[in-house]
């Protein structure tokens, strides 16, 4: 069975610093993994996914995630933090298709 | 412009009073979701379909009831409202339902049972 754990609820950075939110994730058979933003009062963004094409994934607005199959994870970074970025992260996985679950989600805040 | 849309936004109800949550999609896509989203929970999958006729559970599909009879629209019916379903709702889409498909999501209603 699938299961998706990301592991801070809340994570707090200074702008300009690296950015770390972690994913771990459990399945049965090759997954698809997602990042998602929810940006405060909208709806959800995907900001990049993995298909087995490469572990190294790049996405939009400078963040990219590495799928790690020994340590089963798909850490998202950044690496310089822009106020912007603070919103709700979810981490996705999605089996065949059919089911798609969903980390509780982290909350990103940026300090000036 | 393709998108996903959901009707009502915004709702009030009462315990009991039967209501339906729209979604609709222009992109042609055979696979649809409602999902509801719950602090601390993150989204939880309610039921999916994987074309027209084709339904099937997640993983909260207690009180609710889906139709797939179109391939633009997948309404939410909640039969009997309760408190406990008070929660942000969204409905997404993809392409065809295999796993390395981007889901589309819908800008989400907001349901408060009373």
């Amino acid at each position: 069975a699938q299961s998706v754990t990301q592991l801070d609820s809340h994570v707090s950075v200074s702008e300009g610093t690296p950015v770390l939110l972690r994913c771990n994730y459990s399945s049965s058979y090759s997954p698809s993994l997602f990042w998602y933003v929810q940006h405060p009062n909208k709806g959800l963004q995907l900001l990049l996914k993995y298909t087995s094409a490469a572990t190294l994934v790049k996405g939009i607005n400078g963040f990219e995630a590495e799928f790690k199959k020994s340590e089963t994870s798909f850490h998202l970074t950044k690496p310089s933090a822009h106020m912007s970025d603070a919103a709700e992260y979810f981490c996705v996985v999605r089996e065949r298709g059919f089911k798609t679950i969903f980390g509780a989600g982290t909350r990103l805040f940026v300090k000036a | 412009e393709a998108q996903v849309t959901q009707n009502p936004r915004y709702l009030i109800t009462v315990t009991g009073k039967k209501l339906t949550v729209t979604c609709s999609q222009n992109m042609n896509h055979e696979y649809m979701s409602w999902y509801r989203q719950d602090p601390g929970l993150g989204l939880r999958q309610i039921y999916y379909s994987m074309n027209v006729e084709v339904t099937d559970k997640g993983d909260v599909p207690e009180g609710y009831k889906v139709s797939r009879k179109e391939k633009r629209n997948f309404p939410l019916i909640l039969e009997s409202p309760s408190p406990n379903q008070t929660s942000l709702y969204f409905c997404a889409s993809s392409f065809r339902g295999l796993a390395l498909d981007e889901q589309f999501f819908g800008p989400g209603t907001r349901l408060t049972v009373l």
